[in-house]
């Protein structure tokens, strides 16, 4: 059974918008991560956020964590064309494997 | 089966020594990745296979490592010559096919390279 769901399927946006994407688990974490997946490759691992961290920075990326609704939100600013792509919320629960949901595919539009 | 099964859980070697790293995807998957995880960081990508053809290794850090899935099911990594950067958990996952389709990762290898 899938762990996380990110929401929505599907985001088309402009370029030079803001693109947020959230993720809701059912399990308690210890961490929680955002992959990326460009059309035809594996996943690049973006950010991580452990269970006891509310917000966390890297460069155009905002994740925030709320483990109290067992949710997370990635927040892409100044997207790029080159951001489109899809995007994967995985959970890291001890002893469980690392999995991850549907995704959301992201279009940036130029 | 089941999951995505690895083996070994654990191997220590020591510098030097070559490594082979075993895959059992879930047996209906089509695609299958490999990705390398250092503690407290998530998994880098390494390789993936669509069947028996392997479309991507560019995530592969260097030409001492390699991996195979000659009958498009069970795949292996090597590593040879090791090195201490190597020790990391590699992980294996497999989907049905790629793109968008969940991957189900297997409990991982912890190599640990003295």
């Amino acid at each position: 059974s899938q762990q996380g769901e990110e929401d929505p399927q599907a985001l088309s946006i402009q370029e030079g918008e803001n693109a947020t994407m959230n993720c809701s688990y059912k399990t308690s974490i210890n961490n929680l991560q955002w992959y990326r997946q460009n059309s035809g490759r594996g996943l690049v691992h973006l950010i991580l956020i452990r269970s006891n961290e509310r917000e966390k920075h890297s460069g155009r990326l905002r994740v925030t964590l709320d483990t109290s609704k067992k949710s997370s939100s990635l927040l892409i600013t100044a997207s790029r064309a080159a951001d489109t792509a899809s995007y994967f919320c995985a959970t890291d629960a001890a002893g469980n494997d690392m999995r991850f949901g549907a995704g959301t595919r992201l279009t940036v539009k130029p | 089966g089941a999951g995505v099964s690895q083996s070994p859980r654990y191997k220590v070697t020591k510098r030097g020594q070559d490594v082979t790293l075993r895959c059992d995807p879930i047996s209906s998957h089509a695609t299958l990745y490999w990705y390398q995880q250092a503690l407290g960081q998530g998994p880098e990508f390494l390789t993936y296979f669509n069947y028996e053809a392997q479309p991507d290794k560019s995530g592969l850090p260097s030409d001492r490592f390699s991996a195979e899935r000659p009958e498009g099911s069970i795949s292996t990594l090597t590593i040879q010559r090791t090195e201490q950067r190597d020790s990391a958990m590699y992980r294996c996952a497999s989907s049905l096919s790629g793109g968008l389709n969940e991957q189900f990762f297997g409990p991982g290898t912890r190599l640990t390279v003295l």
